[in-house]
């Protein structure tokens, strides 16, 4: 069956500019996920949506970032005025059901570099 | 507080050689506790879980990992290494809250011919 698509693969953006990035979880999947692994490091979490609502953005580094899920199943992350340190992959994982040990379903990551 | 750390950021062994991959965990509740592998411009693969069935677990191609709370250790380990091993491993730490996993930086394993 279809896993997790992200879109696009690569984005390279100015400083400054605003980006959208898509995800597109495995039907049926109520949790959603998006990280951000900077290079040479781990997956590092940023929001949490279960349906369609965000049930913890902890991650965020402020508030430049935004995410939504409007439909409980597509979600798109959403960076304004990028700057250069925001450069990563950005990697949407999705889940059965959140906790209770179901495995986080990750998609091949959106690379951006901010220039 | 959770935690993972992930000993030996590279890691290299001979084909057909043990693999062992280190990881500690802190946590503050029992933990589930996942390995992942990570080709190249791909995303996370699950290799295993443990979620307290069983302390040992066995997962895809060939790798087991065992569960020590003694320790707060899950080491993820395969007999026999193949070129096709070659990849970065994390281990996640999911302290059933649903929230989020928390990740280890990774080890990245070469095989040597």
């Amino acid at each position: 069956g279809a896993g997790v698509s992200q879109t696009p693969s690569n984005k390279v953006t100015e400083k400054g500019k605003y980006v959208e990035l898509r995800c597109d979880p495995i039907s049926g999947h109520t949790a959603l996920y998006w990280y951000r692994q900077s290079l040479g490091q781990g997956p590092e979490f940023l929001i949490y949506f279960q349906g369609t609502g965000a049930a913890d953005d902890s991650g965020l580094p402020n508030d430049r970032f935004f995410a939504v899920r409007p439909e409980g199943s597509v979600s798109t992350l959403k960076i304004q005025r990028t700057e250069r340190g925001d450069s990563a992959v950005y990697l949407c994982a999705s889940s059965l059901n959140p906790g209770q040990a179901y495995e986080q379903y990750f998609g091949p990551g959106t690379r951006l570099t901010v220039t | 507080a959770q935690s993972v750390t992930q000993l030996g950021s590279h890691v290299s062994v001979s084909e057909g050689a043990l693999v062992l991959l280190r990881c500690n965990y802190s946590s503050s509740v029992p933990p589930y506790l996942f390995w992942y592998v990570q080709y190249p411009n791909q995303g996370l693969q699950l290799l295993l879980k443990y979620t307290s069935a069983a302390t040992l677990v066995k997962g895809i191609n060939g790798f087991e990992a065992e569960f020590k709370k003694s320790e707060t250790s899950f080491h993820l380990t395969k007999p026999s290494a193949h070129m096709s091993d070659a990849a970065e491993y994390f281990c996640a730490l999911d302290p059933n809250t649903g929230n989020q996993f928390y990740f280890g930086t990774g080890t990245s394993l070469t095989v040597i011919p």
